[in-house]
């Protein structure tokens, strides 16, 4: 069956980087484009970017541009998300996400990762 | 991008029907049929209910459908149960190339 499986919560201090991974398993990894989500405590889903498996290929939001990086390793069917000069406000859940459908990419999201916390505090 | 505008809360009594609605732009929700739903209970990650307006996933009850009108999109859960408390989220492909997710919407059965 169709998984993935994050790492472990984190956490850091301000400035410092963080990078989550996403091991996919139970389907052809490099088929599927994987979104990233994140969700603040008690707050919404916020879009971050996607990486095509394939091509490794990425899109940002806008917002993070420059500070979040989206990676993958075909080797162990796993997709990395790193997010630099961590703030206060970066502490939240972060999730991924596979797109439905081979022939899509932008959605929507038929499975979700287990999320990661990570926790930016001094 | 600007989150997609939902209502805060919803409430029903078991057995009867909601809607939540679904507000959004020109450049979102109106030009593409790529709106979903996703449902989401405490703790856990969110759950694919609705996908392109008005398509149900296997497996997802038929008490749940979408559709869209111009800008807006709607979720209705009909024969409301005590499980489907929870928070709701919609999100829509964007002409910028991204994907916005709506501010979600908490379900109160009464």
């Amino acid at each position: 069956q169709v998984q993935l499986v994050q790492s472990g919560a984190e956490v850091k201090k301000p400035g410092a980087s963080v990078k989550v991974s996403c091991k996919a398993s139970g389907y052809t990894f490099t088929d599927y484009y994987i979104h990233w989500v994140r969700q603040a405590p008690g707050q919404g889903l916020e879009w971050m970017g996607r990486i095509s498996p394939d091509s490794g290929g990425t899109n940002y939001a806008q917002n993070l541009q420059g500070r979040v990086t989206m990676t993958r390793d075909t080797s162990v069917n796993t997709v990395y998300m790193e997010l630099s000069r961590l703030r206060s406000d970066d502490t939240t859940v972060y999730y991924c996400a596979r797109v439905k459908g081979a022939a899509t990419t932008w959605g929507p999201f038929d499975y979700w990762g287990q999320g990661t916390l990570v926790t930016v505090s001094s | 991008q600007s989150a997609l505008n939902q209502p805060a809360s919803v409430s029903g009594s078991p057995g009867q029907s909601i809607t939540i609605s679904c507000t959004g732009t020109s450049s979102d929700i109106g030009p593409y049929n790529y709106v979903s739903w996703y449902q989401q209970h405490p703790g856990k990650a969110p759950k694919l209910i609705i996908y392109e307006v008005s398509n149900r996933p296997s497996g997802v009850s038929n008490r749940f459908s979408g559709s869209k009108s111009g800008n807006t999109a709607s979720l209705t859960i009909s024969g409301l149960q005590a499980e489907d408390e929870a928070d709701y989220y919609c999100s829509s492909y964007t002409s910028s190339s991204t994907v916005v997710f709506g501010g979600g919407t908490k379900v109160t059965v009464l």
